[in-house]
């Protein structure tokens, strides 16, 4: 079945703990995206990539980092989290460069810093 | 930035055609519009998108208007189980990076 699949999908942390939050895809596309989501404020994008090791800014990238070493894989990383970061999390992916095509999303990763 | 303007809710009665409108005035030329919905807390499923001509898909249609500055997606015949956040989206000119926004809420009444 074609998915993108997100671990784990509910997490409790502390401030300062350094977390990751994998996304994989089978459908072997392309881009591939992060955002997050907060009351009233609707997605936000945190960072894409086109490509492996290609890897770009989205609206929000403050306090995450990412990589793409492989074309299936995307992980959000977070250094450092901070309580600001509690949010619901989606990563998405998306054949060629998104130029016309739709994203398909993840279930959502609901991430707690206290 | 690309932005689009949507109102914040709306009400349908099941049955009924629901049209959703959206301004996107900062559009460029060979900027999609797209169209997701959430349901719940779930992923944003894709919808339906376009360029210049309307478009018509096995869940909706979306109609452009000829300057480009605007679009409603229709749902011919709402159900209850089309209640959702409906989010109409465009990409940042020059980038693949896509402003979602707040949407709209669509409630789809019995």
């Amino acid at each position: 079945e074609a998915q993108v699949t997100q671990n784990p999908r509910y997490l409790i942390t502390v401030t300062g703990k350094k977390l990751t939050v994998t996304c994989s895809q089978n459908m072997n596309h392309e881009y591939m995206s992060w955002y997050r989501q907060d009351p009233g404020l609707g997605l936000r994008q945190i960072y894409y990539s086109m490509n492996v090791e290609v890897t770009d800014k989205g609206d929000v990238p403050e306090g995450y980092k990412v990589s793409r070493k492989e074309k299936r894989n995307f992980p959000l990383i977070l250094e450092s989290p901070s309580p600001n970061q509690t949010s619901l999390y989606f990563c998405a992916s998306s054949p060629r460069t998104a130029s016309s095509y739709e994203q398909y999303f993840g279930p959502g990763t609901r991430l707690t810093v206290t | 930035d690309a932005k689009t303007t949507q109102p914040t809710s709306m009400d349908c009665a099941e049955g009924r055609a629901a049209n959703l409108p959206c301004n996107h005035s900062t559009i460029s030329g060979n900027e999609y519009v797209y169209w997701y919905r959430q349901i719940h807390s779930q992923g944003p499923q894709y919808i339906i998108h376009g360029l210049k001509n309307n478009e018509t898909n096995e869940m909706a249609s979306l109609i452009i208007t000829e300057d480009r500055k605007s679009s409603t997606l229709i749902l011919p015949h709402a159900t209850l189980r089309d209640t959702a956040v409906y989010y109409c989206i465009v990409r940042v000119q020059g980038t693949y990076k896509y402003i979602f926004g707040t949407g709209t809420r669509l409630k789809v009444l019995a």
